[in-house]
Order: structure tokens, then sequence, then C-alpha cells
């Protein structure tokens, strides 16, 4: 699988948007981007993954360059809640049976 | 509500003991997962299962055991060959129709050795 770099933390007060950048530039053509967020103590939660076109559902947003070497996970309206770590994972699918391999992910705070 | 359950969410064992944890899941999924997490880290992969009465080692396999004798089932048991026990354990699982590959977590159980 591929690696990812992600910014340690970040910050973003609660209402604006929060937009969690990846880079992911060793990429392949089969490999698919996936995000998930850990609320401290508690499981990963996933939350958007994609290929290559934009993709949205009711918690966020995913951004793919044209060129795939890099995302943008995009909370359009931040709250308290969404504080947590934010890992993006390059996989290829397999039709399940592998691991996930997460990094240190980014450690997203939500302030007032 | 459909999901996964972990239990005990705490849980406290005493060093040379062997522990059993919990995972279920109503999901109807085919592959369930054991992941291990420590302070500051990600998680490594224990052990995992693709189907009933099958399964694999992971990245940290030693000093655990699994069994899956039910498809809504998959227990872990922490023997007392495991030298460091002490972490966060997460169960996750997948195998929906429309997407085999996205895994889905229980809570997690906490266990410290005493």
């Amino acid at each position: 699988d591929a690696k990812t770099t992600q910014p340690p933390s970040m910050d973003c007060a609660e209402g604006r948007a929060a937009n969690l950048p990846c880079n992911h530039s060793t990429i392949s053509g089969n490999e698919y981007v996936y995000w998930y967020r850990q609320i401290h103590s508690q499981g990963p939660q996933y939350i958007i993954h994609g290929l290559k076109n934009n993709e949205t559902n009711e918690m966020a947003s995913l951004i793919i360059t044209e060129d795939r070497k890099s995302s943008t996970l995009i909370l359009p309206h931040a709250t308290l809640r969404d504080t947590a770590v934010y890992y993006c994972i390059v996989r290829a699918l397999t039709g399940g049976g592998n691991k996930l391999t997460f990094g240190t992910g980014t450690q997203l705070k939500v302030e007032l | 509500d459909g999901g996964i359950t972990q239990s005990p969410k705490y849980l406290f064992r005493k060093e040379g003991q062997n522990v059993t944890l919990s995972c279920e899941q109503n999901l109807n999924h085919d592959a369930m997962y054991w992941y291990r997490q420590d302070p500051g880290q990600g998680l490594r992969l224990i052990y995992y299962s693709q189907i009933v009465n099958d399964f694999q080692k992971g990245d940290i396999a030693e000093g655990y055991s699994v069994s899956r004798e039910k498809k809504e089932s998959f227990p872990l048991t922490v023997t007392s060959a495991q030298k460091n026990p002490t972490a966060f354990y997460l169960c996750a699982s997948s195998g929906d129709r429309d997407s085999k590959d996205t895994q889905y977590f229980g809570p997690g159980t906490r266990l410290t050795v005493l």
C-alpha cells in the first residue's frame, strides 16, 4: 500500500470548514484513498473513500487531485464533536481480508 | 441497530492469566479483524478471518489465539505468552456487498495487565 503524509495537527474554528490534506505521491492506479477518524479512546470511524472522482456523503467531501498524488478531506461545518485524529489510508481493493495501515494521522482540534 | 459490539470496555487481568475478548457483529459481514493499538501509535493487525472456520495470522499474532465458529462472532484470547498485553484492542468487520473492503470498527476493549 502507498505511503501517505499528513500534517500532525490542525486547528479549526467551530462552524468553519476543516480542510485536511494528504499526500500520496506513490499511489498506484488501482489504489483507493480512504479516510477514517478516531475520537479519543474510541474505535476508528469510517468517513469516506474514493478512487479518482470527488466524493461526498453526509459526513464529508473528498477532493482528489487530477494526478491523484494528493487529496483533501473537507468537513464543511466543523463542530466540537469533530475533534479527533484523522487518518488518510491508501490501499488497493482486495475483496476483503487485508489490513488497514494507519499512520500517525492529523490531530484536528475544533475550537469555539 | 446494526453494528459491532465489544465487551467488556475495560478489562483487568493478573499477569500469567489468559483472557478472552468478545466481538460480535450483526452486519452479516464475512470478514472480521482484530487490531491492537498502543498509546500514540497506529493500529497493528493481530488476526483476521475472511470466512467462518478460517482465519489468518496478522503482523503480531504471537501470544494470541482466535476462533471463528459463527459468522457473527470472532473472540480473541490473549494468552500468558503475550509479553506486553496491556493495550487497546479493536475489532472490525467488512464484507458488505457494496463495499467489501470498508472496515467498520467496534468501540474497543482496553486491557490492563496488573
